[in-house]
């Protein structure tokens, strides 16, 4: 089946510092890619869609200057969380859609 | 606006047990429903798509079916073992009949079997 890729899979970083999600489609080409965010206890909720070539479309109430994102190629989508805190530990899935969604294998930050 | 939520929240059973994980969304005009399976820590692996116009999905021990007028969704999972321990999540569309890839989430039935 198709496989999404993600990487790290797990950051540590310091408050303030600057953070790269990546999340690659390996055997298929993917023009949107989505971002979620999982709270502890609790369910994926969803941040953005990535759009190749475009700016991505980000939901309501997700910060576009916290969490910027690119989609420069047909493969390849970021996620850069720009300055983290502590309130921005979480763990991030990003998925892919080829006839059914697929999911990354998340990335936990934990921000201290 | 779309709600998915999913009952009961945690559930333990001992091995061998068939049990029913249930799902309900607020807009009936979904485009599909789809049951996830999580471990913890891990990301998703997509267990059943059930489209609109399908009233239920088989694959091995599960079965998923549709209600799309009643608004639920229910995952069977018959002769359960250990290693089906993880948290079980539905999700649908999150623009109804359309089918653009953005999901909503229910939060999830997190599942334990007991050898």
């Amino acid at each position: 089946g198709a496989v999404v890729s993600q990487h790290p899979s797990r950051v540590i970083c310091k408050s303030g510092t600057s953070v790269k999600i990546e999340c690659r489609s390996l055997d298929f080409q993917a023009t949107t890619m989505f971002w979620y965010r999982q709270f502890p206890k609790q369910s994926l909720m969803l941040m953005a869609t990535s759009n190749e070539g475009s700016k991505a479309t980000y939901e309501q109430g997700v910060e576009k200057d916290k969490f910027l994102i690119n989609h420069a190629s047909l493969t390849l989508s970021t996620l850069t969380v720009t300055s983290a805190h502590p309130e921005d530990s979480s763990f991030y899935i990003c998925s892919a859609r080829k006839n059914i969604q697929y999911f990354g294998a998340g990335t936990r930050l934990s921000v201290l | 606006k779309q709600e998915v939520t999913q009952i009961p929240a945690a559930l333990s059973v001992p091995e061998g047990e068939n049990l029913v994980l249930n799902c309900s969304f607020t807009d009936s005009a979904i485009y599909n429903l789809q049951w996830f399976r999580q471990d913890p820590g891990k990301g998703l692996t997509s267990l059943l798509l059930i489209q609109s116009s399908q009233r239920e999905q088989t694959s091995g021990r599960l079965n998923a079916s549709l209600d799309k007028s009643s608004g639920r969704s229910t995952l069977y999972i018959a002769a359960s073992q250990p290693g089906d321990s993880a948290t079980y999540l539905c999700a649908v569309p999150a623009e109804g009949s359309s089918n653009t890839g953005k999901l909503i989430f229910g939060q999830g039935t997190t599942l334990q079997v007991k050898p």
